[in-house]
């Protein structure tokens, strides 16, 4: 299994411009999460998802959009970058159960707006 | 609201000087205590789940254990590929298993 695989690795963004960060499991999870990291900080949720078709707001989601289409996947839209969206981008996955649930975290996209 | 606060934020050991890292939390209902170890430019790293207070759980030179307010990651006879940087979260019963982390400890072990 490959886990939670990301891409891309790094992008630098212009003021305005959109992208879309990608984000696949393999382990079959239900769940799926996007988080940000800033220097020295911990990570901030921003999206999550229960299953397919199914998304929910995180602690910081001004800025961002997702979509759950397949179990797999799950990317997440910058519309209109700007540089407080500057930071490291982890997808993590989990499956839910009884009690709290490993999540397994992906190796990062980092994004810089200038 | 739920909180999580690590101490110390930064931790510089000798090869084979034991310590401890902290991780206080606030939670409205523990669900679980994670503790994940991130390398620069990695993604976290699971380490450890503990569910309850009491509970102690090892991984060769790592020690995790849970009280009701806080958790404590011992670190024996360091060396210095263990260091890292140190992520505590917690999730709380009705979060729809959303994880609160820690701004983390960073731990330097010189050889």
């Amino acid at each position: 299994n490959a886990g939670v695989t990301q891409t891309p690795k790094f992008r630098i963004l212009k003021i305005g411009q959109s992208m879309t960060l990608q984000c696949t499991q393999d382990m079959n999870h239900n769940y799926m999460y996007w988080y940000r990291q800033d220097p020295g900080m911990g990570l901030k949720l921003i999206y999550y998802s229960v299953g397919a078709g199914i998304t929910d707001k995180g602690e910081v989601p001004n800025g961002y959009n997702v979509s759950r289409s397949t179990t797999e996947d799950f990317p997440l839209r910058l519309e209109l970058a700007a540089p407080s969206q500057t930071s490291v981008y982890f997808c993590a996955s989990s499956y839910q159960g009884l009690f709290g649930e490993t999540q397994y975290f992906g190796p990062g996209t980092r994004l810089l707006v200038l | 609201e739920d909180q999580v606060t690590q101490s110390p934020e930064a931790l510089r050991l000798q090869e084979g000087e034991s310590s401890s890292l902290n991780c206080s939390y606030t939670v409205s209902g523990l669900r679980g205590l994670f503790w994940y170890r991130q390398d620069p430019g990695k993604g976290p790293e699971f380490l450890f789940t503990l569910y309850s207070a009491g509970e102690e759980k090892e991984k060769e030179r790592l020690k995790a254990t849970l009280t009701k307010k806080e958790s404590f990651l011992h670190i024996t006879a360091p060396k210095p590929e263990d260091s890292a940087t140190y992520l505590c979260a917690v999730q709380a019963k009705d979060s729809s298993y959303k994880l609160i982390f820690g701004s983390g400890t960073r731990l330097l072990v010189r050889p």
